[in-house]
């Protein structure tokens, strides 16, 4: 009864690292989504998958890449880390791209880019 | 192209009192909505939803939200405000055969 689980909850990288952010969901949901939430401007999409081995840009993905190897596991990388990138990161996964049942996020990751 | 506007960033009400958040969208479509809580340093949890069923939706926790076409609103209310609803609520627009389109977000305080 796991639902979303996004690993690790607190990160501190400095500028230039790179680091990679999992996504875990037991659901067996086709659909999965990567956000970043800063203040005053809601969620923005990163990128998203709509099935295992497919991934696709979204609003905001430069300076990011993801994975879909597994349809359970959705995998964001930092390549260079930027203080632009400190956020707080959404995973989200939906059964039928939202229409009906909407989304379902894990609890967050914080990420702190110094 | 469809979007999601919530007209307050932060309302502020007294423990027991009306709670009023409010939300227009744009669409060219009949969308879903969709209103989301956040609490401090959690995650996004679903509170209701309008999929083109009843217009006046519940959800959990006491909430509801009226679906207008005519004034493309979706505006969130409770009767009666209690200290556990502080948080910051998100209004969700989902376009037809497109992703969701979240608002700023609207933080909540309840005062006691």
């Amino acid at each position: 009864n796991a639902g979303v689980t996004q690993t690790p909850k607190f990160r501190v990288l400095k500028t230039g690292q790179s680091m990679t952010l999992l996504c875990a969901q037991d659901m067996n949901h086709e659909y999965m989504y990567w956000y970043r939430q800063d203040p005053g401007m809601g969620l923005r999409l990163i990128h998203y998958s709509v099935g295992e081995g497919t991934t696709a840009k979204g609003e905001v993905p430069d300076g990011y890449n993801v994975s879909r190897l597994k349809k359970q596991n959705f995998l964001l990388g930092l390549e260079s880390a930027a203080p632009s990138q400190t956020s707080v990161y959404f995973c989200a996964s939906s059964y039928d791209r939202g229409r009906w049942y909407g989304y379902t996020f894990g609890s967050g990751t914080r990420l702190t880019v110094v | 192209a469809q979007s999601v506007t919530q007209l307050d960033s932060h309302v502020s009400v007294s423990e027991g009192t009306p709670v009023l958040l409010r939300c227009n969208y744009s669409s060219s479509y009949s969308p879903s909505l969709f209103w989301y809580v956040q609490h401090p340093n959690k995650g996004l949890q679903l509170l209701l939803k309008y999929t083109s069923a009843a217009t006046l939706v519940k959800g959990i926790n006491g909430f509801e939200a009226e679906f207008k076409k005519s004034e493309t609103s979706f505006h969130l209310t409770k009767p009666s405000a209690h200290m556990s609803d502080a948080a910051e609520y998100f209004c969700v627009v989902r376009p037809n055969n497109n992703d969701m389109r979240f608002g700023a977000g609207t933080r909540l305080t309840v005062k006691p």
